[in-house]
This record gives structure tokens, sequence and C-alpha cells, in this order.
């Protein structure tokens, strides 16, 4: 079963700042999700990337398959980008999976 | 985009009683559905694995009998939680797989139920 360590728990920053958020995972895998909860409890799901890099607006994911990590950056941040963003990956690595789940990442930016 | 529903968005109900939940995908097929619960405070947890047709595989510690899943369709998943107790009061959240490629997972919104 895979295993998902996300760093840090929570983040607070200044609007403008660069925000950078940490996976790692133990079991190889096909792809991985980054995902963000608002209050509310609703679930966006923001990037699915197996290799590379990808990139949404201000967000950015980028993933190492050989070193089993990934990060989430959000440029330019801004109040609304607050939320918990949780990363995600296969529960036993394979595209079927039902997904594993990071802790997630509390993220408040301030005005 | 795919788009994944779920209702009741939240339910209150008397400890003892049953309660469904439905999962639709709206404009794809979903040969797959997930459920996962989320306590307070903590991170999602896979509950089980449901296949359209077939009987849904159920994560250890989960109750099959308590929680019973029936995917009778590719856009229909239900999740009945029977018998509710205030330690089942939680935020309830499917997810589908489309039949385009195995990789790809969408959430519905979640289903805050509140067992009293």
């Amino acid at each position: 079963k895979n295993e998902v360590e996300q760093s840090p728990q929570n983040l607070t920053a200044q609007e403008g700042e660069f925000i950078t958020i940490n996976c790692s995972y133990s079991v190889g895998i096909s792809a991985l999700h980054w995902l963000q909860q608002h209050p509310g409890g609703g679930i966006v799901s923001l990037f699915m990337l197996s290799s590379g890099k990808k990139k949404h607006g201000r967000l950015i994911a980028t993933i190492n398959i050989q070193e089993k990590h990934s990060s989430l950056h959000i440029t330019a941040s801004h109040p609304r980008d607050s939320a918990v963003y949780i990363c995600a990956v296969p529960h036993s690595g394979g595209g079927a999976d039902g997904l594993t789940f990071g802790k997630g990442t509390h993220l408040i930016i301030q005005p | 985009g795919a788009v994944v529903s779920q209702h009741p968005s939240w339910v209150i109900c008397k400890s003892g009683t049953s309660v469904k939940i439905e999962c639709r995908s709206l404009d794809f097929q979903a040969t797959t559905m997930f459920w996962y619960r989320q306590f307070p405070k903590q991170s999602l947890m896979l509950m089980a694995t449901s296949n359209e047709g077939s009987k849904a595989t159920y994560e250890q510690g989960v109750e099959k009998d308590k929680f019973l899943i029936n995917h009778a369709s590719l856009t229909l998943s239900t999740l009945t939680v029977t018998s509710a107790h205030p330690e089942d009061s939680s935020f309830y959240i499917c997810s589908a797989q489309g039949l385009a490629g195995v990789d790809t997972q969408y959430f519905g919104p979640g289903t805050r139920l509140t067992v009293l």
C-alpha cells in the first residue's frame, strides 16, 4: 500500500509570495493527483500527472518518478488560493486503484 | 469537463436509521466508482471500490454489511449507511473513473452526514 507524506502541514504567506508544497510517496505509480479542498469540503482536481511538469494558470505541478516526489507551486499567490492542498496517489500504484491521500497542506494567503 | 454529482449534499438523521447517498457521473460512463470518507481534521480514506455489475471491494476495516454499495449502471453508484450511529458522522465523497483513461478520477462534491 502506498504511503504519502506531504509538507508543510500548515503554511501562511503574504499575498504575492511564491508557494511550494511537497509530496513524497513510497510505491511507484502510474499518476499522481493534486487536489484542492475548500472549507465546505468539496474537492477540486487540480492536476493529474505521470511525468514532467504541468501548468494551469498560476499553478505548476512537477513530478520526479525516480525520486517518488512531486511539488505543487503557486506563483503570485492570492488570498483566494487559501485552501487545503492534497496530494494523492493510487493505493497500490496502479491506474485502476482508489487513491491514498496525504494529510494535506493548509495554506493561508494573507492580503 | 466530466461532472460527478452527489445527492444529498448534506443529511441529518437519527441513530439507527439508514441513509442512502447517490453518486452520478453526468456526462460520461464510469466503469469504476470509489467511495471515500473524511473525518474532521483527517485525510480522506478509501472505503471501497465499486465496479458496475459486480460486488464492491471494501478496504480493511470497512464493514461491508454496514456500508452497502450498489453500482447498478455505468452512471450511478449508491452508498447506503445502514443503522447509522453518531460515529458514522463524516464527509463522504465519491469519485468516478471514466472509460477514457483509468488514471482519471473525477470527484463528486461530497455528502456531509450527521447522525444524532
